[in-house]
Formats: C-alpha cells, sequence, structure tokens
C-alpha cells in the first residue's frame, strides 16, 4: 500500500538548538497534515498544507510542502523543553481518500 | 467536555474474549475515523464514516473487526476473539467536515487495550 516516510526516527537536541524532521512519498500527495503527540497523549493536529510549494509558520515552527507534493518538513527553531514529543506527518494521496501517517520522530529536548 | 471522548481508556482482554470500544465525537462533526496505533508506530487506519455510512473499511485486519455509527454520532468498534495482536491503543477522530481545503482530525485520548 501507500506509504509516508518520516525521517530520523529519534532526535536529541539540546534545548535552544533547531529541529528538523522529513516526511517523504514515493507518490504524489494532494496535502499534508501535521501532528504532534505528547508522551501518554494523543495526536493533535497542527497544520494541513496543500499548495506545490507551500510555507507556512506558527511562532517557532516551520511547515513546508514540497514542489512535487511528495515531500514535507517541519522546523523548530530555538526548541523548548515544551516541544517535546513525537510528530507525525500524515500524506493522502487523493480527495477523500484516507490519510497515510508516517512512523513518526520522537524529539528529546534536554534542559 | 468539547472534546472526542473513547471509553473504556483501558481495556484487559483474555483471547478469544469480545471487545467493545465506544467513541463520542464532538458533537456535529459529519466524520469519524478509527485508527490502531502500536507502541512506537503512527496511527494506521482502520475505517471511515460520514455521518452513518461507513464510506471505508479497508484499513480493518480482518473480520474480526466491525465498526458501526447507526445514528451518525456514537461509533463502536467491536473485536471479535480478541488475539494477542489486537493490543494497541485504538483512537477515535472526528472532523467537522471531509473536504479538499478543511480535513483537521480531532482525536480522542484511545483506549488501550491489552490481550493476554
Amino acid at each position: 500500500g501507500q506509504q509516508v516516510m518520516q525521517i530520523p526516527q529519534y532526535q536529541h537536541v539540546q534545548e535552544g538548538e533547531d529541529f528538523t524532521t522529513y516526511c517523504n512519498s514515493s507518490t504524489t500527495l494532494s496535502n499534508i497534515q501535521w501532528y504532534k503527540q505528547r508522551p501518554g497523549g494523543h495526536p493533535v493536529f497542527l497544520i494541513q498544507l496543500v499548495k506545490s510549494g507551500e510555507v507556512k509558520k506558527q511562532k517557532r515552527l516551520t511547515f513546508q510542502f514540497g514542489e512535487a507534493k511528495k515531500n514535507s518538513s517541519l522546523h523548530i527553531t530555538a526548541t523548548q523543553t515544551t516541544d517535546v514529543g513525537t510528530y507525525f506527518c500524515a500524506g493522502q494521496h487523493g480527495y477523500g481518500q484516507n490519510f497515510v501517517f508516517g512512523p513518526g520522530t520522537r524529539l528529546s529536548v534536554l534542559p | 467536555g468539547a472534546g472526542v471522548s473513547q471509553s473504556p481508556r483501558y481495556k484487559v482482554a483474555k483471547r478469544g474474549q469480545d471487545v467493545a470500544l465506544r467513541c463520542d465525537p464532538i458533537s456535529g462533526h459529519v466524520s469519524l475515523f478509527w485508527y490502531q496505533q502500536a507502541l512506537g508506530q503512527g496511527p494506521e487506519f482502520l475505517t471511515y464514516f460520514q455521518n452513518e455510512a461507513q464510506l471505508d473499511k479497508s484499513g480493518l485486519p480482518s473480520d474480526r473487526f466491525f465498526a458501526e455509527r447507526p445514528e451518525g454520532s456514537v461509533s463502536t468498534l467491536k473485536i471479535q476473539r480478541t488475539q494477542q495482536e489486537d493490543s494497541a491503543v485504538y483512537l477515535c477522530a472526528s472532523s467537522l467536515r471531509w473536504g479538499v481545503n478543511y480535513n483537521e482530525q480531532f482525536f480522542g485520548p484511545g483506549t488501550r487495550l491489552t490481550v493476554l
């Protein structure tokens, strides 16, 4: 079936360092979403990207959708301990189809 | 509360038992999804409802899994003759509508199922 891959699987950073996670699909996505799941919690919606080359910012978070709509990235500037959690991308391969989640990138932030 | 609720939060079943997991979506949300999340993995799609209609059940792993949403609000995921490989967190999510530019899913806290 259609898959969405994410790298890295784990990332440990010192507080204040930047963090980036990458999401890739072998086929074109109609749109992509990003979610954050805190330890012991449930996924919480962060953003949805629809257009080729789209860039959206939320405070210290920058989301990007590739020109070919096959990849996406989430970049966090100056990480804080509150950023700890697992970040998932979820791609939709066609409008109205179900979202396919990546395996996630687990972020640890050392104070 | 205004969020998605699920019950029970934890369920321990002996292998071979049947279980029923409940999801109360956000009031007025048309779309409802069930996901299975294994430890350390991303959520895997199981099934999708729009109102009471089950439009996609392609993710259900076997015919032991059955989901319903008879009145277009509360949904139940039933697993018959549970097996150890069914142990996972079962997440329910709802969405106001399912369209091109508005697909935000609101997740519930999940039900952690352990099959002994």
